[in-house]
């Protein structure tokens, strides 16, 4: 079975800034299959990213996937306040562990 | 708009079966344009896929958790169902239904219900 490692569990940066979120994979995977949710507590994941790198209707272009082969990753260009919660990726039957972007 | 609503009940006593369905609206259930899934996430953990059916009948469990999970689908109704049997404490989780993009298989649930706790106690 597929593991996916999502890097760092926590991330501390301020408003404006860039994060750069990472998800490992432990073996190869498709990237028409690699997919980016964002989390806000009390609610239920909302997709942003599919195929590894396509937003999602509505979903705003500071956010940007890519990757290929074992690594992926999920870039928010400038953190805005509503940013500051949790991201998981997902391979088929697989979620990694989460990344928790947090105010510095 | 595809909307999804989970219903079913919020306390299930240890070892018995835990039933949860999700209405789905906007859509029909039987169109084969979604993999319909269910997915839960224990009280501040992360999230675990439970499995997916698609309109044929044809499903795809967790591993993990395949010998305890059951989803069909009632297009009469529109709904499709999650049963997962022997439950205990560690089944304690909100339930999410999803629906993932028929040509992403089931890695790509772009249409989320609220989520419903089930607790097993």
């Amino acid at each position: 079975d597929i593991v996916l490692t999502q890097s760092p569990v926590t991330l501390s940066l301020s408003p404006g800034e860039r994060a750069t979120l990472s998800c490992r994979a432990s073996q190869t995977v498709s990237t028409n299959y690699l997919t980016w949710y964002q989390q806000k507590p009390g609610q239920a994941p909302r997709l942003l990213i599919y195929a590894a790198s396509t937003r999602a209707t509505g979903i705003p272009d500071r956010f940007s996937g890519s990757g290929s082969g074992t690594d992926f990753t999920l870039t928010i260009s400038r953190l805005e306040p509503e940013d500051f919660v949790v991201y998981y990726c997902q391979q088929s039957g697989t979620f990694g562990g989460g990344t928790k972007v947090e105010i510095k | 708009q595809l909307q999804l609503q989970e219903s079913g009940p919020g306390l299930v006593k240890p070892s018995e079966t835990l039933s949860l369905t999700c209405t789905v609206s906007g859509g029909s259930i039987i169109s084969g344009s979604y993999y319909w899934g269910w997915i839960r996430q224990p009280p501040g953990k992360g999230l675990e896929w439970i499995g997916s059916i698609l309109y044929s009948g044809s499903t795809h469990y967790n591993p993990s958790l395949k010998s305890r999970v059951n989803i069909s689908v009632d297009p009469s109704k529109n709904q499709y169902s999650l049963n997962l049997s022997s439950v205990t404490a560690a089944d304690s989780a909100v339930y999410y239904c999803a629906a993932s993009g028929f040509n992403y298989g089931i890695s790509a649930y772009f249409y989320w219900g609220q989520g419903t706790l089930a607790t097993v106690s």
